[in-house]
């Protein structure tokens, strides 16, 4: 079975600092990763993804992650915070013998001036 | 716009009545998925289409929950004599072939039984 963890059910920044939004994971093997960004009365919107390769992924609208396979996170970050990625953001993990992703709870980003 | 469109956007009804929605996917896109979602929690996937062909339903809520993709375009998703309990935000997705591609996501459709 599959399952992912975003301890945070909201984190707080100041605009301008840095923030990282946690992601851990369990699957057998190697995982499918993503993340996903929901604005209020809007679908989800996909941001980034790990596949294989470099464990550093960069994303739309300035977002990276990294994936970390000892610690099986893929936590989201990004350098300078915008008022504006005040949002709902949720990590989701496929194994790769399925096409069936299993999403977080979801992480409320809370930006503030 | 050519993304995923959902209707209706909303929907209200009576417990015992049944419903059905419908989701036009991106043209180019086979995979298409259905989720609800409550509030305070993720996507939780219920099923989904590879062209016309079911592939995993066993994730259907009950018996009442069922979806169609009859010429593997748009879906729709039915659910029979509503409950309460099945007031939820219902999303669909669709994804291009293969294993690595990321979703893409309607608005959902706010389904409140009263």
């Amino acid at each position: 079975a599959q399952s992912v963890a975003q301890p945070e059910d909201q984190v707080k920044v100041a605009e301008g600092n840095p923030l990282t939004v946690k992601c851990t994971y369990s699957v057998s093997g190697n995982p499918y990763l993503f993340w996903y960004v929901q604005y209020p009365n809007r679908g989800l919107q996909f941001l980034l993804k790990y596949i294989t390769g470099d464990n550093l992924v960069k994303g739309s609208y300035g977002f990276e992650a990294e994936f970390n396979k000892s610690q099986t996170s893929f936590h989201l970050k990004k350098p300078s915070a915008l008022v504006s990625d005040s949002a709902l953001y949720f990590c989701a993990v496929r194994d790769r013998r399925s096409y069936i992703p299993t999403f977080g709870r979801g992480t409320s980003l809370i930006v503030h001036p | 716009d050519t993304g995923v469109s959902q209707d209706p956007r909303h929907k209200i009804t009576k417990r015992g009545q049944n419903v059905t929605f419908r989701c036009d996917p991106i043209s180019e896109h086979n995979r298409l998925y259905w989720y609800r979602q409550t509030l305070g929690q993720g996507p939780e996937f219920l099923t989904y289409f590879q062209n016309e062909a079911q592939l995993e339903k066993s994730r259907l809520l009950s018996d009442r929950f069922s979806a169609e993709r009859p010429k593997g375009s748009f879906s729709t998703l039915e659910i029979q004599r509503t409950e309460q309990g099945d007031s939820a935000m219902y999303l669909c997705a669709s994804s291009q072939g293969g294993q690595n591609y990321e979703q893409y996501f309607g608005p959902g459709t706010r389904l409140t039984v009263t």
